[in-house]
């Protein structure tokens, strides 16, 4: 049974770039949320989608944009990148009704 | 808006102390609240989880976690820690979304 997965594991970009993130959830899953855990921080909620719709949004700003596929697969976008945007992205997966989330090793997005 | 509270940010312990993190959240109603582990290297695990019913809660490899209501807080536990429970602990309560404290540093020394 494979567990969350994401890509790439690592990324390096520049400032004013745009960058996507992919997450493939775990079987079964078809519930997924975005987080981004900065350095000594614990994750901060970015968005979730349900049914290829974002369902619940936390505190970012709009160059925060996803899309879930009808395989339940989802992808982060983030354009105009900041310094600021240096973080470790994760991607959770969950059923609706259990909360529980699986998350996957992440995405460590550095912005130079 | 809901926030977490983790008193420590690092905890150094010998092997086989008893350990207890705190964790209070910061408003009431009906929450489900949380305790993730991420061991070096490894992805975020759910340790144990409160939803409702007895308020302590048991979870993976010897840990549980008690959910006092009047004091909003849901402290993890356990009675005799091992040199593999070292790791980053994560507190987590979901009211509308899910919302996680900074995290602990719990270093155990052989």
């Amino acid at each position: 049974d494979a567990g969350v997965t994401q890509s790439p594991t690592h990324l390096i970009k520049t400032r004013g770039q745009q960058v996507t993130l992919r997450c493939s959830p775990k079987s079964g899953h078809d519930t997924v949320s975005w987080y981004q855990q900065a350095l000594g921080q614990g994750p901060q909620f970015i968005f979730q989608y349900y049914e290829e719709e974002e369902r619940q949004r936390g505190n970012f700003p709009d160059r925060f944009s996803g899309h879930q596929f009808p395989n339940y697969s989802s992808e982060l976008n983030v354009n105009a990148l900041l310094l600021g945007d240096s973080a470790l992205y994760l991607c959770a997966s969950s059923l609706p009704a259990l909360y529980e989330q699986y998350f996957g090793p992440g995405t460590r997005l550095t912005v130079t | 808006a809901q926030s977490v509270s983790q008193h420590n940010h690092h905890v150094i312990l010998s092997e086989a102390a008893s350990l207890e993190l705190g964790c209070n959240y910061s408003y009431g109603g009906t929450v489900n609240l949380f305790w993730y582990v991420q061991y070096p290297g490894q992805h975020l695990q759910l340790l144990l989880k409160y939803f409702s019913g007895d308020p302590l809660v048991k979870g993976i490899k010897g840990f549980e976690a008690e959910f006092i209501k009047s004091k909003f807080s849901f402290n993890l536990r356990k009675p005799s820690v091992q040199w593999s429970d070292t790791a980053e602990y994560f507190c987590a309560v979901r009211d509308d979304k899910i919302i996680f404290g900074k995290g602990t540093r719990l270093h155990i020394l052989p």
